[in-house]
């Protein structure tokens, strides 16, 4: 049972280009989340799922779009990174809206 | 929108015992977490409070207080690997309505010294 994964550790990109973030739950988790934690901030929800094939925003979504079309997965894209996307992006799942939510490791992304 | 505010640094002996405060305004309210987040890692769930009252589990407490929009977290017999920071996360109801998410403080680094 590995919880939940989350593809790649680290990235570096640069200015204009694009890449996916891959989040993965082997609990059966219905609801999924992606933060970004940056310095002074703390957590801040991008976007979230309730269920496969479903979507919402959170409080920072400009910039980033995501994808559940299956229920374990939940991918984050950025179409064109921008300096002021480098940060360390989580992935979290929960059974409901009333259980705590479960962290993946994290990714570290730098965009130059 | 909502504001959580909790202290940024607290420094405390090991052995000893410190409360970690959080203070929150939102628009609505389902609920009140604390996590632990040590440097590097992911955050780890330690409680969860929804009506008033403390909640104990082992060395760690948490009190809410929804009138007050206030919470604590008590660490008792502090150990050096309690160094980390302890983020405050509400529970309310977004305007877009759907499900909600979660609002995080800016977390308490709190740093054990021996």
């Amino acid at each position: 049972n590995a919880g939940v994964t989350q593809t790649p550790k680290f990235r570096v990109l640069k200015t204009g280009q694009s890449m996916t973030l891959l989040c993965a739950q082997d609990m059966n988790h219905e609801y999924m989340y992606w933060y970004r934690q940056d310095p002074g901030m703390g957590l801040r929800l991008i976007h979230y799922s309730v269920g496969e094939g479903t979507t919402a925003k959170g409080e920072v979504p400009d910039g980033y779009n995501v994808s559940r079309l299956k229920k374990q997965n939940f991918l984050l894209g950025l179409e064109s990174a921008a300096p002021s996307q480098t940060s360390v992006y989580f992935c979290a799942s929960s059974p409901s809206l009333y259980n705590e939510q479960f962290f993946g490791p994290g990714t570290r992304l730098t965009v130059l | 929108g909502q504001n959580i505010d909790q202290p940024t640094e607290m420094t405390a002996t090991e052995g000893a015992i410190v409360q970690i405060n959080c203070t929150y305004q939102t628009s609505g309210f389902n609920g009140l977490f604390w996590y632990q987040q040590h440097a590097g890692e992911a955050p780890t769930f330690l409680s969860y409070n929804v009506l008033d009252g403390l909640e104990e589990k082992g060395r760690f407490s948490s009190f809410l207080s929804r009138s007050k929009g206030y919470s604590y977290l008590l660490l008792k017999e502090l150990q050096m690997k309690d160094s980390a920071s302890y983020l405050c996360a509400v529970r309310g109801a977004y305007s877009g309505g759907g499900a909600d998410g979660l609002t995080f403080g800016k977390g308490t680094h709190l740093i054990i010294q021996p």
